[in-house]
């Protein structure tokens, strides 16, 4: 199994600030690498796929980049409403599906 | 309009049985997988299993095998997740989830639906 680390585990950050978070695969996934924000109590949603593409309807604040093993995501400007839990997930090698175990972004 | 949309909390205790469901409308459902994914409480995300319900192709986790079914009937539109025998430690929050691309078990996943909470004590 293709196993996922996200650093850091959680991040304090402010309204306006520009955080990024890693995801790093046990091996080479090339692109096949997405990304959901969680809020609490509620479903995952889908805010990058193929690691740099923005699914629609996310906002532009939002990227992602990155192959092979090391990806990044990147918040420009942190609004309120993106306080929550952010995982990443591989589709190279299924399955089994594997995610990230999740980055935490709190407000400081 | 896509939506998935799954059966109410459960209440159970250990042994018992329990099938929940995640219900499809607005697209295509026989030619969507259809993912089945834990949540822990206060944990991350796990993925257990996935079903065409266009033929009931089914894949598992290997972590999951054995421990839970996954099914569907496609003449309702509908997917399921069973249990035979509960255990305290399958309380969790469970979502179904939906593959983008038509015909591919693989994610993305552009849809969810709401979860269904399982408490077993």
């Amino acid at each position: 199994d293709i196993q996922m680390t996200q650093s850091p585990s959680s991040l304090s950050a402010s309204v306006g600030d520009r955080v990024s978070i890693t995801c790093r695969a046990s091996r080479s996934i090339s692109t096949y690498l997405h990304w959901y924000q969680q809020k609490p109590g509620k479903a995952p949603k889908l805010l990058i796929y193929a690691a740099s593409i923005l699914q629609s309807g996310v906002p532009s604040r939002f990227s992602g980049s990155g192959s092979g093993t090391d990806f990044t995501l990147t918040i420009s400007s942190l609004q309120p409403e993106d306080f929550a839990t952010y995982y990443c997930q591989q589709s190279y090698s299924t399955p089994p599906i594997t995610f990230g175990q999740g980055t935490r972004l709190e407000i400081k | 309009e896509v939506q998935l949309v799954q059966s109410g909390a459960e209440a159970k205790k250990p042994g018992e049985p329990l099938k929940i469901s995640c219900k499809g409308s607005g697209y295509s459902f026989n030619n969507y997988w259809i993912a089945w994914v834990r949540q822990m409480p206060g944990k991350g995300l796990e993925w257990m299993g996935i079903i065409y319900p266009g033929d009931s192709d089914t894949r598992y986790s290997p972590s999951f095998q054995g421990q839970v079914s996954i099914s569907a009937d496609k003449s309702i539109s509908t997917a399921y997740l069973q249990w035979s025998s509960l255990q305290a430690s399958d309380t969790a929050m469970y979502f179904c989830a939906r593959p983008s691309v038509l015909y591919s078990s693989d994610p993305p996943f552009d849809y969810w639906g709401q979860g269904t909470l399982v408490t077993v004590s």
